[in-house]
């Protein structure tokens, strides 16, 4: 089975600190995406990576940036959190390009007072 | 652009009844793909099926069947006999041949009442 984690549940900081949201994949998958979910918007796509060092925008980038320096891990950082970045995060991953299943993780539910 | 409609934003029944939830999306691509994920209340997304744009042949899956429609543009998942346990916020999500990221509808949530 595919297994995809995120680094915390639950996560609370202040307005203006650095965030890091982590997720981790265990089966050797190529591309990985960070999406949020939002009530009445459903999920948007954040940014994606098909490859390590390597990322694209999703459609909602600004804010956020992200890292991939190995291919198992990805993270999702917001530079200066605001509050309207409180939201549900979910990372996802797929086996490769033109392998469209994603496989997703159980979320973080981040809250900047 | 992609579009995924789910205009059902909530549905309840009671145990052992059928239910489908509706699932129509636009696309100009000719070559994309459809999904049903299930959340249920712990949040994560679990993937249920994938349907390719080039095979109309519905499916089933024990209690759970997806009929896809190139037609009416439409993907439709049906439960059978329901259980308490089917209790979620179900998405359809579409990628096209040449992007990445699923665009997702804005949820169906389901509730089974026993």
């Amino acid at each position: 089975d595919v297994k995809v984690t995120q680094s915390s549940r639950y996560l609370v900081k202040r307005t203006g600190e650095k965030v890091f949201l982590e997720c981790v994949q265990d089966m050797d998958h190529e591309n990985m995406f960070w999406y949020r979910q939002d009530p009445g918007l459903g999920l948007r796509l954040i940014y994606f990576s098909y490859d390590v060092k390597m990322k694209e925008k999703g459609d909602i980038p600004e804010g956020y940036s992200v890292s991939r320096e190995k291919k198992e891990r990805f993270s999702l950082i917001l530079e200066s959190a605001s509050t309207n970045q409180t939201s549900m995060y979910l990372c996802a991953s797929s086996l490769q390009r033109g392998v469209r299943t994603q496989y997703f993780g159980p979320g973080t539910r981040l809250t900047v007072l | 652009a992609q579009k995924v409609t789910q205009a059902q934003t909530e549905i309840s029944v009671v145990e052992k009844e059928d239910v489908t939830l509706d699932c129509v999306y636009e696309t100009r691509d000719t070559t994309y793909y459809l999904f049903w994920y299930k959340q249920p209340p712990s949040g994560e997304l679990v993937f249920l099926i994938r349907r390719n744009s080039f095979d109309e042949q519905n499916e089933i899956s024990g209690r759970y069947s997806w009929n896809f429609q190139k037609s009416t543009s439409s993907f439709n998942f049906t439960i059978t006999a329901s259980q308490v346990v089917d209790s979620a916020v179900y998405f359809c999500a579409l990628v096209g041949g040449g992007a990445d990221g699923l665009t997702f509808g804005k949820g169906t949530h389901l509730i089974i009442q026993p």
